[in-house]
């Protein structure tokens, strides 16, 4: 069984400061990790991805997330936010083992103050 | 470019009408998936398949139906039993090993 929870359906951050986007997992096997983005009106777009090797993921727009396996965590950062960052996005896992469904957590929208 | 295709866009279901939600990929993957997407509830998994003429039950089978007759394609339908359809359905189709997954740009579903 799996489980992804994202702290906080609600982040608001100034533009040009730091965007920590929080999730945490729960996986009985070796996880696979994503972080989606999502406008408005739209199917979800790959930010990033860990699958396995360096911990350290840096993905599209300037994201990057880390996979701590002791701490179960995958946090989505960003140094310096943009206003075209507004959106919404989710944490995912898989299991490593074949088993390809994604679960999801329950998203969180990003907000940009100007 | 590959990718995956829904369609329509925006539909309207009057009550106790079934409506059926189309998905195809041309990107030759065995694997392809429906959810559906509320407000503040994240995605939930409808019903997967992993292989032609083969589906198996998500989290929330109840009310819908689908069908894997091709490889392309993995239409879903949302029956009169769906007691409450209105929401975004996503289709969705893995790289074998599951570490990609690509979206459609989704289906928003109305009852009327």
């Amino acid at each position: 069984a799996q489980s992804v929870t994202q702290l906080g359906s609600h982040v608001s951050v100034s533009e040009g400061a730091l965007v920590l986007l929080r999730c945490n997992y729960s996986s009985s096997v070796p996880p696979y990790l994503f972080w989606y983005v999502q406008y408005p009106n739209q199917g979800l777009q790959l930010l990033l991805k860990y699958t396995t090797g360096a911990t350290l993921v840096k993905g599209i727009n300037g994201f990057e997330a880390e996979f701590k396996k002791s701490e179960t965590s995958f946090h989505l950062t960003k140094p310096s936010a943009h206003m075209s960052d507004a959106a919404e996005y989710f944490c995912a896992v898989s299991s490593y083992f074949g088993n390809e469904k994604l679960t999801f957590g329950t998203g969180t929208r990003l907000t940009i103050i100007p | 470019d590959g990718g995956i295709t829904q369609s329509p866009k925006y539909l309207f279901r009057k009550e106790g009408q079934n409506v059926t939600l189309s998905c195809e990929q041309n990107l030759n993957h065995d694997a392809m998936y429906w959810y559906r997407q509320d407000p503040g509830q994240g995605l939930r998994l409808i019903y997967y398949s992993q292989i032609v003429n083969d589906f198996q039950k998500g989290d929330i089978a109840e009310g819908y139906s689908v069908s894997r007759e091709k490889k392309e394609s993995f239409p879903l339908t949302v029956t009169s039993a769906q007691k409450n359809p209105t929401a975004f359905y996503l289709c969705a189709s893995p790289t074998a090993g599951g570490n990609t997954i690509y979206f459609g740009e989704g289906s928003w579903l109305t009852v009327v």
